[in-house]
C-alpha cells in the first residue's frame, strides 16, 4: 500500500521552514526519506525506525510516530539547494530493511530566493 | 555518481514492441529494484531481486518481466509496449548499514513508446 504524502506542493522563500508529512494504513516498522532533483535519480536522506529517535542531515530532521503511523520530515532555514521532490518509503517488514520499499507519490519543494 | 549503472539512457520504441532495459549494481550490492516513474503515478515500485532470487514484487504487470543474472546484473523486459508504458525507469541497488538499508539508484532510462 502506497503511503500518502502532504502537501502535494510547497512554495517557499529561502529562509522559510517546511514540513512534509507522510502517512500510512498499515503498520510501520520503518520509514524511509528520499530526495529528487530535477532531473536526476533520488538519493536516499534518511531511516525512521520504531522506536528510533528523532534523526537529523543538514538542517532537515524527521520523526516517527508509529502510533498514527506517521511520519514527518522538517526543513528549518530551506536553502536553494534543498528544492526538488520529497519521498517518503515504507518497506516490509524487515526493520530498517527496504524490501519491497513503497514510495508516496511525493512532495513538490520549490525554494525561491 | 552512485555507483549503479543502467543501459541505455533513451530508448525510443513503436507500440507493440518489447525492449530490455538493463542494470549493473554497485559492485558488492546482491539486491536490484526496478521502479517505473511517471508523472500521474510518482515513483512505483515494480519488483527486488536478491542474489539472483525474487524477493519482492509490486505493480509490474504480466507483460513485464525481469531477471537477476549469476554477475548480479538484471534486465527488465517490457513487452506489446502501450502507449502508457512510457515513463523513467530507475533501477536501485542497496547496502544494509547503521540505521537500516538504503538504497542507491541509477540513472534511469526514459522510455518514449509513439
Amino acid at each position: 500500500q502506497q503511503p500518502v504524502q502532504s502537501p502535494q506542493a510547497v512554495i517557499l522563500r529561502e529562509g522559510e521552514d517546511a514540513v512534509i508529512n507522510c502517512s500510512s494504513s498499515k503498520a510501520l516498522y520503518s520509514v524511509h526519506w528520499y530526495r529528487q532533483k530535477h532531473g536526476e535519480a533520488p538519493v536516499f536522506l534518511m531511516i525512521l525506525l520504531k522506536g528510533g529517535e528523532q534523526k537529523g542531515h543538514e538542517k532537515i530532521s524527521a520523526s516517527f510516530n508509529e502510533k498514527k503511523q506517521q511520519s514527518s520530515l522538517y526543513l528549518t532555514a530551506s536553502q536553494l539547494s534543498y528544492s526538488g521532490t520529497y519521498f517518503c518509503g515504507t518497506p516490509g517488514e524487515v526493520r530498517g530493511g527496504a524490501d519491497g520499499l513503497t514510495f508516496g507519490k511525493g512532495t513538490h519543494l520549490i525554494i525561491q530566493p | 555518481d552512485s555507483g549503479v549503472t543502467q543501459t541505455p539512457k533513451h530508448l525510443i520504441t513503436a507500440t507493440g514492441q518489447r525492449v530490455t532495459l538493463r542494470c549493473s549494481p554497485r559492485s558488492g550490492d546482491l539486491s536490484v529494484y526496478w521502479y517505473q516513474q511517471s508523472l500521474d503515478q510518482g515513483l512505483q515500485f515494480l519488483i527486488q531481486y536478491y542474489n539472483g532470487e525474487e524477493r519482492a514484487k509490486g505493480n509490474i504487470l504480466e507483460r513485464f518481466s525481469a531477471q537477476q543474472f549469476p554477475d548480479l546484473h538484471s534486465e527488465l523486459n517490457l513487452s506489446s509496449l502501450e502507449l502508457g508504458d512510457s515513463a523513467l525507469y530507475f533501477c536501485a541497488s542497496s547496502v544494509m548499514g547503521e540505521g537500516g538499508e538504503k538504497l542507491f539508484f541509477g540513472s534511469g532510462t526514459q522510455l518514449s513508446v509513439l
